[in-house]
């Protein structure tokens, strides 16, 4: 089993659209998480931190729900520039373990 | 304040040669990761380093593969006798010290892809 597993897509979602989707992981001693971006195979790119009350980064919501060890991330007005594999990633003891990436298209 | 560098940015190699990555982490970072992301894969951690010390290398393949942070120069990924199976673009990323930011928050390089023909 992986230790991050994430849908892979693609989400192919309408301009103005809101897309959610989730990942889960397997160790329960995590300690933190975190949703990075990653355009056609450059760099990942860290878009927030997850928290388990919740919490908003403009049009970005990530939650993090620790009894069912998933983590969550929704887009809301969702724009072209939105297009992009979005990573789950979970932070322990050092290292970040990723999720293979969920793709989402934002089309016109 | 400059990035997390890495060079190459791209490296071909024949069978049987010898890759060198470089990565110099962001001014004032003592802790070092290198990822590597294979075709059509997620990103592997394989080595968490600080200065002149392995820290986790519970990710490295057990042989041809070594990885150094001197304490003068950038850190140093060795892969030795490359095979095909070796392609890949691999991540070095940086975070701080404990206390001046959050150590788990990783600043990535923009990658060397290998290729091994």
């Amino acid at each position: 089993r992986k230790e991050v597993e994430q849908d892979p897509g693609p989400f192919n979602v309408p301009e103005g659209a809101t897309v959610a989707f989730n990942c889960t992981y397997s160790n329960s001693a995590s300690q933190s998480f975190f949703w990075y971006r990653q355009d056609c195979r450059k760099e990942p790119k860290l878009l927030m931190s997850v928290y388990s009350s919740g919490n908003e980064d403009g049009r970005f919501t990530a939650q993090l729900n620790r009894a069912s060890q998933y983590i969550s991330l929704l887009i809301r007005d969702s724009k072209l520039s939105d297009s992009a594999t979005y990573l789950c990633v979970v932070y322990s003891w050092g290292k970040l373990q990723f999720g293979a990436g969920t793709q989402v298209v934002v089309t016109p | 304040n400059a990035g997390v560098m890495q060079n190459p940015r791209h490296l071909v190699r024949r069978r049987g040669q010898e890759a060198r990555l470089r990565c110099s982490p962001m001014k004032g970072h003592s802790h070092v990761y290198w990822y590597r992301q294979l075709p059509e894969e997620g990103l592997k951690f394989m080595v968490y380093l600080q200065k002149e010390n392995i820290i986790d290398e519970s990710g490295m393949p057990k042989e041809r593969f070594s990885a150094e942070f001197p304490k003068e120069g950038p850190s140093i990924l060795r892969i030795q006798q490359v095979v095909r199976g070796d392609s890949a673009a691999y991540f070095c990323a940086s975070s701080p010290e404990q206390g001046v930011e959050r150590i788990d928050t990783q600043y990535f390089g923009p990658g060397t892809r290998l290729t091994v023909l």
